[in-house]
């Protein structure tokens, strides 16, 4: 089984809609990222969270330890904000330090 | 150099050949990782490295080898590549390999082994 389960795999929506990304978690973290990777398939880092919420302009990121669950929010979606986003978790490995597991991403289109 | 480097950009294979994936960083980080990407398995550690001169196993590292002899410079080698490789490879760096730190991601390696 997965330990980090996203959801939806895929998502349409219409421009200027609210979106909602899920991110499930198995086992206790340290932090969880979301990151975002564009069509030609660069990969970045939206935000890392260890606790409440972060804003970063149109993106929300919350995150609930204790429900092991985090959602990545996108007011107003644009067309330019079609990419997968991938939920990574923070765990801490045999070696003392620290790797992230990936979900499998969600991969949103954005219609105009 | 600005950022994190990948080369080759995509690269074809035959099988039992030998293939050098190279990363360089110019931001000082002291932890770099190798991931495999593949579809339907999201992203996946190979081989990482907390800080010059040591390294680790991730998830997936059998037929694989890596070296950090220093900072900048994180290649990993394919001794004998075989088709089930065929996958897109990102490096990527975090300024330590803390639990706070964001990774940077190199733009990928595409790799197809025939």
């Amino acid at each position: 089984k997965n330990e980090v389960e996203q959801s939806p795999q895929n998502l349409t929506a219409q421009e200027g809609e609210f979106i909602t990304i899920n991110c499930s978690y198995s086992v206790g973290i340290s932090a969880l990222h979301w990151l975002q990777q564009h069509p030609g398939g660069g990969i970045v880092s939206l935000f890392m969270l260890s606790s409440g919420k972060k804003k970063h302009g149109r993106l929300i990121a919350t995150i609930n330890i204790q429900e092991k669950h985090s959602s990545l929010h996108i007011t107003a979606s644009h067309p330019r904000d079609s990419a997968v986003y991938i939920c990574a978790v923070v765990l801490r490995s045999g070696a003392g330090s620290y790797q992230l597991t990936f979900g499998k991403g969600t991969k949103l289109s954005v219609i105009p | 150099i600005a950022g994190i480097t990948q080369a080759p950009t995509s690269q074809i294979l035959a099988a039992g050949r030998r293939m050098t994936l190279r990363c360089t960083q110019d931001m000082r980080h002291n932890a770099m990782y190798w991931y495999r990407q593949d579809l339907g398995l999201g992203l996946r550690l190979i081989h990482y490295s907390n800080t010059a001169g040591t390294t680790g196993k991730g998830e997936v590292p059998d037929g694989y080898s890596v070296s950090r002899a220093n900072t900048d410079d994180f290649p990993l080698t394919l001794a004998s590549a075989v088709p089930s490789q065929t996958s897109v490879y990102f490096c990527a760096s975090s300024r330590t390999s803390g639990s706070s730190n964001e990774q940077f991601f190199g733009p990928g390696t595409r790799l197809t082994v025939l």
